[in-house]
């Protein structure tokens, strides 16, 4: 079954810092992937989708590439701000495309 | 415009009593998904509705998991007999269109406290 992972559950980095967010999955190849943003007590936060023939997207101070051959997707947040600060998950579509399959998350902080 | 609401935003119940939660897609969207999210857990898929059908409901964890959307709009998810297990954050998403599972739009979920 396919599976994500996000190999930290916890980022500490100062302001005006670049974050770097890795998200890597098995078992798919998928035509997508997308990041979200989700505050505490609240709902995810669609950020970026990007496709399998894009090797990287920006939106405003974000970044997302996505290595099909390594299977892995990095999300960057530039000049990050305590603003940031939030859990970031990435999602794949099952093979049905009925659902997105979640990573658990990375919950950045961000120091002033 | 509207989001995505659920309600209620919070409930307690006792261990074997039934509960129900609803929610309220974005107008228009025609596909509606429940996920449930534990504590240190990544959000889990419950079921996928298109329209008034649920095409997958592969996520439900048990029979005593049901779910059913009415008028291609409002969706109640209901627990009965409830378990202590069954205690997480129950979250609803909708999409404009249907057929893949993209850009989802969620609520700010229920959160759920079985005693």
């Amino acid at each position: 079954s396919q599976k994500i992972e996000q190999n930290s559950e916890a980022l500490n980095i100062q302001e005006g810092k670049t974050a770097t967010l890795t998200c890597n999955y098995t078992n798919y190849s998928p035509a997508y992937l997308q990041w979200y943003r989700q505050d505490p007590g609240r709902g995810p936060v669609f950020l970026l989708l990007i496709r399998e023939n894009e090797k990287e997207k920006r939106k405003e101070r974000l970044k997302v590439t996505f290595d099909t051959t390594l299977k892995q997707s990095l999300f960057h947040i530039t000049a990050s701000q305590p603003a940031d600060s939030a859990t970031y998950l990435c999602a794949l579509a099952n093979q049905a495309g009925t659902a997105l399959i979640f990573g658990k998350g990375t919950t950045l902080s961000v120091s002033s | 415009g509207a989001g995505v609401s659920q309600s209620p935003s919070n409930k307690v119940t006792e261990k074997g009593k039934d509960v129900e939660l609803r929610c309220d897609p974005i107008s228009g969207h025609t596909a509606l998904y429940w996920y449930r999210q534990s504590l240190g857990q990544g959000l889990e898929f419950l079921i996928y509705f298109q329209g008034n059908s649920a095409p997958d409901k592969s996520g439900l964890p048990s029979d005593r998991f049901s779910a059913e959307r009415t008028g291609g709009s409002v969706s109640t998810l209901t627990i009965q007999r409830t378990q202590q297990e069954d205690s997480a954050v129950y979250l609803c998403a909708s999409s404009p269109n249907s057929g893949s599972a993209e850009t989802q739009y969620f609520g700010p979920g229920t959160r759920l406290l079985v005693l």
